[in-house]
């Protein structure tokens, strides 16, 4: 079991909808991840929150509006999606931000934009 | 701009070989490299981290090298399984890098037949 849970598992939505995804983590991490990740590709980084604070975005489109309300918690607002937005967004975290610091993975939330 | 690079692509193999899978990089200045595993529909599963001094890691079956002046780095798997099957990816972290930003390889996706 992954100590990554992200929320749901799986999500549908229509280009016009509002929607979040969640992830949570109780290993006292201070460093959280989003990733976007293609079907057969690797994953992309998207943003970086360190100390609860936005410490990188990775130019992504405003669509995507991450947020940390706590050290546990990540959220990823989603607004008028485009179909090329479907993926699979991984969440990681890791102690600290930085370049030695090992990122655990949650298992994903598939996303489908109709 | 660093590259990772992962051949082949796809691999199958009959249960008990061992195996070699490579991954190789433009710029030799890198902080650390990373073997991760990825199960279908699955997030990812941090197998071994090798740091820029170091040659080897070892853990259990797994085997990863670092020749860092050649810009290659292999995941040798001894007496695979079919639980092994699965996608493979190898990530690095730039010596210049604050963040500890993953530069992920395109994967190699293995199968293990019984």
């Amino acid at each position: 079991d992954t100590e990554v849970t992200q929320t749901p598992k799986h999500l549908v939505m229509g280009m016009t909808n509002k929607k979040s995804l969640k992830c949570e983590q109780h290993m006292g991490h201070r460093a959280m991840y989003w990733y976007k990740q293609k079907a057969k590709k690797p994953p992309e980084l998207m943003f970086v929150y360190s100390y609860e604070k936005l410490s990188i975005n990775e130019s992504v489109p405003s669509r995507f509006s991450p947020e940390c309300p706590n050290s546990s918690l990540l959220n990823l607002h989603l607004h008028a999606l485009q179909p090329e937005d479907s993926a699979l967004y991984l969440c990681a975290s890791s102690p600290r931000s930085g370049r030695n610091q090992p990122q655990h993975f949650g298992d994903g939330t598939r996303l489908s934009i109709l | 701009k660093q590259e990772v690079t992962q051949i082949p692509a796809a691999l199958s193999v009959p249960e008990g070989e061992n195996l070699v899978l490579n991954c190789s990089f433009t710029d030799s200045a890198i902080y650390n490299l990373q073997w991760f595993r990825q199960d279908p529909g699955k997030g990812l599963t941090s197998l071994l981290l090798i740091q820029s001094s170091q040659r080897e890691q070892t853990s259990g079956r797994l085997n990863a090298s670092l020749d860092k002046s050649s810009g290659r780095s292999t995941l040798y798997i001894a007496a695979s399984q079919p639980g092994d099957s699965a996608t493979y990816l190898c990530a690095v972290v730039r010596g210049s890098s604050n963040t500890g930003k993953l530069i992920f390889g395109q994967g190699t996706t293995l199968q293990v037949k019984p």
